[in-house]
């Protein structure tokens, strides 16, 4: 079946450093491949998305990008602030039949940028 | 314009009693989302709504756990008999056919505690 594996748990940075954070992915469908962002005490927002057709997406100073022969994909910032201090979750959507609900979530990076 | 709303933000309960959590979903959205986010599970899809009728409930554990959407304009999600395991942040999300669902709006979740 479908799956996301997000090895980094925890990230820590000091402001003004590139980020980059990497998913890989496994699915016999064409995938959809999300990024959300998640601040304490809050639910996920998403931040980035990319499909077959665009490989890229740009939102926030964030990129997010996908290489279909690595089946993986990365969301980088060239430099971060204290406020991007939050938890990074990759998700891949499983397409069903006009339905891409089903979202398939990695485990979570922890971003932690110090002043 | 008000995001998904999640009542209440807490809830404390003792082992073996029922909770109940609740689930506003954004006006005009059709498909309800219920989560579960615990540190060691990270998010684990629960069971989906679209157009209030159920159509994926493969993550809910069957015995003590059930979700309703009686209206377009809130869902609920009841625990009976909670166990300390039940302990976790519940989420509920709310989406849309364009992108066929897959970018969904999270609430703030409720936190769940059962002692």
């Amino acid at each position: 079946g479908d799956s996301v594996t997000q090895k980094q748990g925890q990230v820590t940075l000091s402001e003004d450093d590139f980020l980059f954070i990497n998913c890989t992915y496994s699915t016999t469908t064409y995938p959809t491949l999300l990024w959300y962002v998640q601040y304490p005490g809050q639910g996920p927002q998403l931040l980035l998305k990319v499909t077959t057709a665009n490989n890229k997406g740009i939102s926030r100073g964030f990129e997010a990008t996908y290489d279909k022969g690595t089946t993986s994909f990365h969301l980088q910032k060239a430099s971060v602030q204290e406020s991007d201090s939050a938890v990074y979750f990759c998700a891949l959507a499983h397409y069903n039949v006009g339905d891409n609900s089903k979202l398939i979530w990695g485990l979570g990076t922890s971003l932690v940028v110090n002043p | 314009n008000a995001g998904v709303i999640q009542t209440p933000r807490h809830k404390v309960t003792g082992k073996g009693q029922e909770a109940t959590l609740w689930c506003e979903p954004i006006s005009g959205h059709s498909a309800v989302f219920w989560y579960r986010q615990t540190i060691v599970q990270g998010l684990e899809f629960l069971t989906y709504f679209r157009n209030q009728a159920p159509i994926d409930d493969s993550g809910m554990p069957k015995e003590r756990f059930s979700a309703q959407m009686p209206n377009q304009s809130h869902s609920t999600l009841k625990i009976q008999s909670t166990q300390p395991q039940d302990s976790a942040v519940y989420l509920c999300a709310s989406s849309t056919p364009g992108q066929n669902y897959a970018e969904q709006f999270f609430g703030p979740g409720t936190r769940l505690t059962v002692l």
